[in-house]
């Protein structure tokens, strides 16, 4: 069946300007998580859906990021005012329930320069 | 708090030989465990996990992972490594409980040599 897809898969933009990445779960997964992953580094965890519930920010690294959850499907992660230090593999990934296994999306690779 | 701590940031494993990657975590009750291998410019793949049951499990290619409760590990482990394992593996926690999201280690980046 289809995995978790994310959009576009290489951004490239200017320091200053908004970026929107794009995440769409597997069907019926309810819960869905963000992270970053810098070259060589681990996963930095960003925020997480889960069904209808608030979402957990406290991943977010800045006020510039943002993100929702539409009709509890496709995610957006918004972030503002991009810096070169936002340079990074971004991560999208869903799991059928609360604590199950997660399935990864390919990322969106994000440039800042 | 909660916590995931992977203590290896690197292992270097001839081919052939076995491997071990050591996992341990911090909480209160017994916990989903999952292990994650993401290869060189490549997507993060569930290796195995474990929910409950036989504390034994088995994943895919070859991997193996048992969960010791009175030392709170999942340890990670193969017997015979082949080159195509050099790739960074992650631990990771989770719980069906209200306000606790999975959590994962640090990574351990393995490296096979001929």
């Amino acid at each position: 069946g289809a995995g978790v897809s994310q959009s576009p898969s290489n951004k490239v933009t200017e320091k200053g300007k908004d970026v929107e990445l794009r995440c769409d779960p597997i069907s019926g997964h309810t819960a869905l998580y963000w992270y970053r992953q810098s070259l060589g580094q681990g996963l930095e965890f960003l925020i997480y859906f889960q069904g209808n519930s608030a979402p957990d920010k406290s991943g977010l690294p800045s006020d510039r990021f943002s993100a929702e959850r539409t009709g509890g499907s496709v995610s957006t992660l918004t972030i503002q005012r991009t810096q070169q230090e936002d340079s990074a593999v971004y991560l999208c990934a869903s799991s059928k329930d609360r604590g199950r296994e997660q399935y990864f999306g390919p990322g969106t690779r994000l440039t800042v320069t | 708090a909660q916590s995931v701590t992977q203590p290896d940031i690197h292992i270097t494993v001839s081919e052939g030989a076995s491997l071990e990657l050591r996992c341990n975590y911090s909480y209160g009750a017994t916990p989903y465990l999952f292990w994650y291998v993401q290869s060189p410019g490549q997507g993060l793949q569930l290796l195995l996990k474990y929910f409950s049951g036989d504390t034994l499990v088995q994943g895919i290619k070859g991997f193996e992972a048992e969960f010791k409760r009175s030392q709170s590990s999942f340890n990670l482990r193969k017997p015979s490594v082949h080159w195509s394992d050099a790739a960074e593996y992650f631990c990771a926690v989770g719980a069906d409980t209200g306000g606790f999201k999975t959590i994962f280690g640090a990574g351990t980046r393995l490296f096979v040599k001929a």
